[in-house]
């Protein structure tokens, strides 16, 4: 079992769609980030939690950390949303430093 | 304020020749970290480095691989004698010095490595 697990796998949506993503993980860590990876391939760092809640704009990231699990919601979507949003946390100690483990990735495919 | 850079983009090599991808952190980030993205796979941490140390080298496969972080220059991952698993997307991430309480990565582009 991986120590991150996301879902779904694939997400398609219509244009103007709420979307949820989820990402459980099994380990105890100092801090979770949800990452964007472009069809080009390129990763963009969205958020980084440790507690609650946070928002940038249409997208809004939670986490609650004595349930070890985190959600990704994507108000009124947009075709250019299209990407793979990937979980990693960061559990590392004052040796590892902040090395990241990551999920499988969810692809989401918005549709005009 | 330049993002993190990554060279070459793309890099194609014959099976035993020697791949060199390296990676210039952002400006004031001393931390790098390199990440390997397998085909159809999700990112695996390698090595993670600060100038002139490697801290954390447990993800790196124990032969053929080495990486290094100079006092001047880039950061540099090495595969010697490529073999066709190696194909994959490495990116690179760095960080500000800990303690300063920024620790989010910023990515590279990524250097995707074909095997041949």
């Amino acid at each position: 079992k991986n120590e991150v697990e996301q879902s779904p796998q694939n997400l398609t949506a219509q244009e103007g769609e709420f979307i949820t993503i989820n990402c459980s993980y099994s380990v105890g860590i100092s801090a979770l980030h949800w990452l964007q990876q472009h069809p080009g391939g390129g990763i963009v760092s969205l958020f980084m939690l440790s507690s609650g809640k946070k928002k940038h704009g249409r997208l809004i990231a939670t986490i609650n950390i004595q349930e070890k699990h985190s959600s990704l919601h994507i108000t009124a979507s947009h075709p250019r949303d299209s990407a793979v949003y990937i979980c990693a946390v960061r559990s590392g100690t004052e040796t590892s430093g902040s090395r990241l483990t990551f999920g499988e990735g969810t692809q989401l495919t918005v549709n005009p | 304020n330049a993002g993190v850079m990554q060279n070459p983009r793309h890099l194609v090599r014959r099976r035993g020749q020697e791949a060199r991808l390296r990676c210039s952190p952002m400006k004031g980030h001393s931390h790098v970290y390199w990440y390997r993205q397998l085909p159809e796979e999700g990112l695996k941490f390698m090595v993670y480095l600060q100038k002139e140390n490697i801290i954390d080298e447990s993800g790196m496969p124990k032969e053929r691989f080495s990486a290094e972080f100079p006092k001047e220059g880039p950061s540099i991952l090495r595969i010697q004698q490529v073999v066709r698993g190696d194909s994959a997307a490495y990116f690179c991430a760095s960080s500000p010095l800990r303690g300063q309480g920024q620790e989010t990565q910023y990515f590279g582009p990524g250097t995707r490595l074909l095997v041949l």
